[in-house]
Parts: structure tokens; sequence; C-alpha cells
């Protein structure tokens, strides 16, 4: 079975650009969360989405938005990028929205790894 | 809401055991352990839920606290694939913020042969 699978792998913008990072979830999951990983640091929440609907929303500037659509795939866009944003974007999946019942485990993507020059 | 993990770095020896730590100011439902090898993805290794359920990896146990918002992760008889950086995730308790994982800046272990 396919994992979660993210595109593109690597990507280099300049600063004031805009970039649009894609992320398929495991078949039947619902869920899909956005986390930001500086290079040394955990993973810092970004969003989450279930059946279309944000879930939830981390600290970040308005410059970061997400959808999901109908497939339960997800796309994460920031605008206006700044050297700051460089960082390694993780996408993953579960079952149900985590917060909901039970327990509800995140299975990550490889990443999006994200150069800001 | 960052949990604290410690040690920050930790080297073993094949064979040996280790414990990493992980402790939050916040009320806890569940405590996720992942490790992540450099440059893949953070892998799930182990869930611990409020009220004692447990998910997780056949070679590798942990606790949670509840009374204390601590969580330990043992890993017992260290193989060299072991290495990597592990991090705690936790997910605060119901009618907080919900829907995320706060994530510790992880814990780096070296196997050596």
């Amino acid at each position: 079975d396919a994992g979660v699978t993210q595109s593109p792998t690597h990507l280099i913008k300049t600063r004031g650009q805009q970039v649009t990072l894609r992320c398929s979830p495991i078949s039947g999951h619902k869920s899909v969360s956005w986390y930001q990983q500086v290079l040394g640091q955990g993973p810092q929440f970004i969003f989450q989405y279930y059946e279309k609907e944000e879930r939830g929303r981390g600290n970040f500037p308005d410059r970061f938005s997400a959808r999901q659509f109908p497939n339960y795939s997800s796309e994460l866009n920031v605008n206006a990028l700044l050297l700051g944003d460089s960082a390694l974007y993780l996408c993953a999946s579960s079952l149900d929205f985590l917060g909901g019942t039970g327990a509800n485990v995140l299975t990550f993507g490889a990443g999006s790894r994200l150069t800001v020059l | 809401q960052q949990p604290v993990q410690s040690p920050q770095a930790v080297i073993l020896r094949e064979g040996e055991d280790a414990v990493i730590n992980c402790s939050s100011s916040k009320a806890l439902y569940s405590v996720h352990w992942y490790r992540q090898k450099h440059g893949e993805a953070p892998v799930f290794l182990m869930i611990l839920l409020k009220g004692g359920e447990q998910k997780g990896h056949e070679k590798i146990s942990a606790s949670f606290n509840e009374k204390k918002q601590q969580s330990s992760l043992y890993l017992t008889a260290s193989q060299l694939s072991y290495s990597g950086t592990y991090f705690c995730g936790t997910e605060a308790d119901r009618g907080s913020t919900l829907g995320r994982l706060y994530f510790g800046r992880g814990t780096q272990l070296t196997v050596w042969p």
C-alpha cells in the first residue's frame, strides 16, 4: 500500500515568491495535517483538515493557507516567501481527525524541502 | 506548550538500554513517539492515551504518568537500526487546543556496533 506521498520533494524559491506543496494521504484516511520542521527542531503544527474543513490552525501568519479536496488530498500554499520559511514541510494523514475520539495516529510523508534564497 | 525532552543525545553500544523522557506543563490526552532518520519521514512508534491504552511497537515500550504529564520511552537491547532522532508529540487534553501535536526538540540516539 502506498503511504503518504508529497510533491515536490525539493524546491528552491526566492524571497517574495509563492509556493504550493501537495499531499496525497493513505487510502481511506480522511484527515490531513501539515507540519513545518526547521533543521534541528521538532515539527511544528500548521493546519489540520478533515472532510475538507479546517479543524485546527497553528501559530503561522496568513501567508500560509491550505485546502483539502474531495479525494482527501491537500495543498499547502505559502505566499510572499521569507528566508525563514526554509524548512521541511511534512504532511501527515490519519483515519480520523486528531482531537476526535479514540487514538488517532499520524502517518507522515517524507516531506517537501523548501529552500528560500 | 512544547514538551521538554531529555536527554538531548544518547550514545550506546549495541545491546545496551536507553530511556528517553518527555515532560509537558499542560494536561495531556495522549503522547505519541516517533523516530526520524536523517532525510526521512518521522516513523510512528507508540501512542499512549490518558486512561492507560497503548498502541505501539513490539520491541519498544513506554509509560505515561498522567499525574505528572510525563512519558518515557524504553529502548531495550538496542540495535544499530535504532539510531535516529526520537520525538515525543503531545496532544492536549480535550477541551483545550485540539487537533495538533506539540513536538519536543528531539533526542538524538546513536548506536555503535
